[in-house]
């Protein structure tokens, strides 16, 4: 079947610091990857996509690269900042529904 | 242009009762589909609708249920609520599966079964 494994949090970094949240799947096909946000008392916000093997998924200083030969899609940013403090979600869809990660709560510090 | 918007945005209900949850998709977006979110279980796709037909179903209960209009907003209705039933209750739209542009979501219903 078809699953999402993301590291355990919370992640605590200092503003500034460089970011990695390592997210795995298990799917059948092809199926597109995708990382959503969650800042408190808030929905899910769509931060990146990325719909084959070796795209590149970009957006407000967050990169993730779909990596099929190790069926992983990590995400990284080089500086962090206080506003980036959320819960950050890893996803795939084969069409029609996603299948969240069990989410990655990051606290950044001033 | 106008994001996904639920309604209500919290409720309060005695276990036993049933509610029901509103959701307006994006213009244009045809495709519904519904998650529930809890601290112990995360989250979880409840269904999807496409066109006022059920798509795709996960694994709850027939006590949740829900439909689509002809105008793309869709409800979801949970009967005989249970304690465990309270969660956060999202919906989300997209333009077609979903695979090309993904899924944009609403703020969510908070459901408190007391």
């Amino acid at each position: 079947g078809n699953s999402v494994t993301q590291m355990e949090g919370p992640v605590t970094l200092s503003e500034e610091a460089f970011l990695t949240i390592n997210c795995t799947y298990t799917a059948t096909g092809y199926p597109s990857l995708f990382w959503y946000v969650q800042y408190p008392g808030e929905g899910l916000q769509l931060l990146l996509k990325a719909t084959k093997a070796d795209d590149k998924g970009s957006n407000k200083g967050f990169e993730a690269t779909y990596r099929k030969e190790t069926t992983s899609f990590h995400l990284e940013k080089g500086s962090v900042q206080v506003s980036d403090s959320a819960v950050y979600f890893c996803a795939l869809s084969n069409g029609g529904k996603l299948i969240f990660g069990q989410g990655t709560e990051l606290s950044v510090k001033p | 242009k106008a994001g996904v918007t639920q309604t209500p945005r919290y409720l309060i209900k005695t276990r036993g009762q049933q509610v029901t949850l509103s959701c307006s998709p994006i213009s244009g977006h045809r495709s519904v589909s519904w998650y529930q979110q809890t601290p112990g279980q995360g989250l979880q796709f409840l269904f999807e609708y496409f066109s006022e037909t059920q798509r795709n179903k996960g694994n709850f209960p027939g006590r949740f249920s829900g439909r689509q209009f002809s105008n793309s907003r869709s409800e979801m209705n949970v009967s005989t609520l249970e304690l465990g039933d309270s969660a956060l209750y999202l919906c989300a739209s997209s333009l077609g599966d979903g695979r090309d542009n993904g899924y944009t979501f609403g703020s969510g219903t908070r459901l408190t079964v007391v």
